[in-house]
């Protein structure tokens, strides 16, 4: 059974342009949440998204960032004109379909977005 | 806003020696605590806890929460290097947004051989 799938692993992007980020949940999973983890922080929830639908974009901040997560492929996180303080490691994680499990999160290897 | 406080942020020890990590926290409506260990790829779940002092264990890891006191401890015993990690703890809150994971800033645990 595959884990959560992220690509790609690593990103480099020049100020003002954009990111794309993507995450396949695991198999049989239908949740799907963002977490960004600046230098010497802890992870911060951004966004959860079921097929579909944003549940909950309340830690995204409001401009230049967007999320998806279509009824076919991968959830994408986008960053438009990237500067150099949305220099981080993006996690994706994912939960199964469930009253009740949506905290035990299952999380990908990251995205290491650098902005030159 | 919810917070947890991981501690010690980082920690050296030989191999066979037994490890306390700590993590404390300030929730509006705890609901559950848990622990990952972050390797260099996905933080890996480890426990789940949601009762009072009630130890779960896994192999030679084990963990167990003081909801009274607001905290919870990580231990490790007989550590090899391949325990080498960082241990994060997290907390869920509750009311329809347990989801919403408040994580600390981890633990950096090195094991020498």
């Amino acid at each position: 059974n595959a884990g959560v799938m992220q690509n790609p692993r690593h990103l480099v992007r020049r100020r003002g342009q954009e990111a794309r980020l993507r995450c396949s949940p695991m198999k049989g999973h239908s949740h799907v949440y963002w977490y960004r983890q600046l230098p010497e922080e802890g992870l911060k929830f951004m966004v959860y998204l079921q097929k579909e639908n944003i549940i909950d974009e309340s830690g995204m901040p409001k401009e230049r960032f967007s999320a998806e997560f279509p009824k076919e492929g991968p959830s994408i996180l986008r960053i438009q004109q990237v500067v150099r303080g949305d220099s981080a490691a993006y996690f994706c994680a994912s939960s199964p379909l469930g009253q009740g499990t949506q905290e035990t999160q299952y999380f990908g290897p990251g995205t290491r977005l650098l902005v030159l | 806003e919810d917070k947890v406080v991981q501690s010690p942020l980082s920690l050296v020890v030989h191999e066979g020696d037994t490890v306390t990590l700590n993590c404390s926290y300030e929730v509006t409506n705890f609901r559950s605590l848990l622990w990952y260990k972050q390797e260099k790829k996905a933080p890996t779940f480890l426990f789940m806890l949601t009762s009072s002092g009630i130890e779960k264990k896994s192999g030679r890891l084990s963990s167990i929460l003081d909801k009274k006191e607001l905290f919870s401890i990580l231990n490790i015993t007989a550590t090899q290097t391949g325990d080498s990690a960082i241990y994060l703890c997290a907390v869920s809150p509750g009311g329809g947004s347990n989801y919403k994971l408040t994580f600390g800033k981890g633990t950096l645990l090195t094991v020498n051989p």
